[in-house]
């Protein structure tokens, strides 16, 4: 079975500064598809970036991006020029390509953007 | 991007009585739904898959007799707790897929709380 992990449950970063959020994942799978999702205090969940296994070209979405690692199953986000609308939890997430699979998600890192 | 809600968006109920909770997918058709649980500070957990027009597939460890869902349609799945226990008080999240892995969008949660 994948499983997801993040290993920092707390990030703090400075206003306008920038910040990596990390995340591995363990899948025997080639073909599969990596989210970064955003859960702001009212708990609706946010697609932040989306990222297919087989780009070699790392997404980015404005000031999200992401450094996508196949080899070292390794996913992590970059927010650059953070902003206070930023702080939240962010969740990211592993999706098989078979049809019938669903996500798997990290246990979270909740961040918070200092004034 | 696509709508889904929840209603209602919060609910406090008596232990022992049940408590449906609807997902509607707003301006598209959905063939499947998914239906998760978070606890406090804790991920999602996806508790059961919900196909239009068949039985639900429920994960392991999740009571498909407490834990009733019913997809009648192709924009409506719902999820009733029963002989709900003070355990049960969670925050209950639904996503519904559209025709491929990456379209996947989430309602704004629904939180119960068993007294």
């Amino acid at each position: 079975a994948q499983t997801v992990t993040q290993s920092q449950p707390e990030m703090s970063v400075q206003e306008a500064e920038t910040v990596t959020l990390s995340c591995t994942y363990d899948t025997s799978e080639s073909d599969y598809y990596l989210f970064w999702y955003k859960q702001p205090p009212s708990r609706q969940m946010i697609l932040v970036i989306r990222q297919e296994a087989y780009k070699q070209q790392n997404a980015t979405e404005n000031r999200f991006s992401v450094n996508f690692q196949k080899a070292a199953k390794s996913f992590s986000l970059k927010i650059s020029d953070s902003q206070l609308g930023d702080a939240a939890m962010y969740f990211c997430a592993y999706r098989s390509s078979n049809y019938g699979q669903n996500f798997v998600f990290g246990p979270g890192t909740r961040l918070s953007v200092l004034p | 991007g696509a709508v889904v809600s929840q209603h209602p968006s919060r609910v406090i109920c008596k232990s022992g009585t049940s408590v449906k909770i609807e997902c509607r997918s707003l301006d598209f058709q959905a063939t499947t739904m998914f239906w998760y649980r978070q606890f406090p500070k804790q991920s999602l957990m996806l508790m059961a898959t919900s196909n239009e027009g068949s039985k639900a597939t429920y994960e392991q460890g999740v009571e498909k007799d407490k834990f009733l869902i019913n997809h009648a349609s192709l924009t409506l799945s719902t999820l009733t707790v029963t002989s709900a226990h003070p355990e049960d008080s969670s925050f209950y999240i639904c996503s519904a897929r559209l025709l491929t892995p990456l379209e996947q969008y989430f309602g704004p949660g629904t939180r119960l709380t068993v007294t």
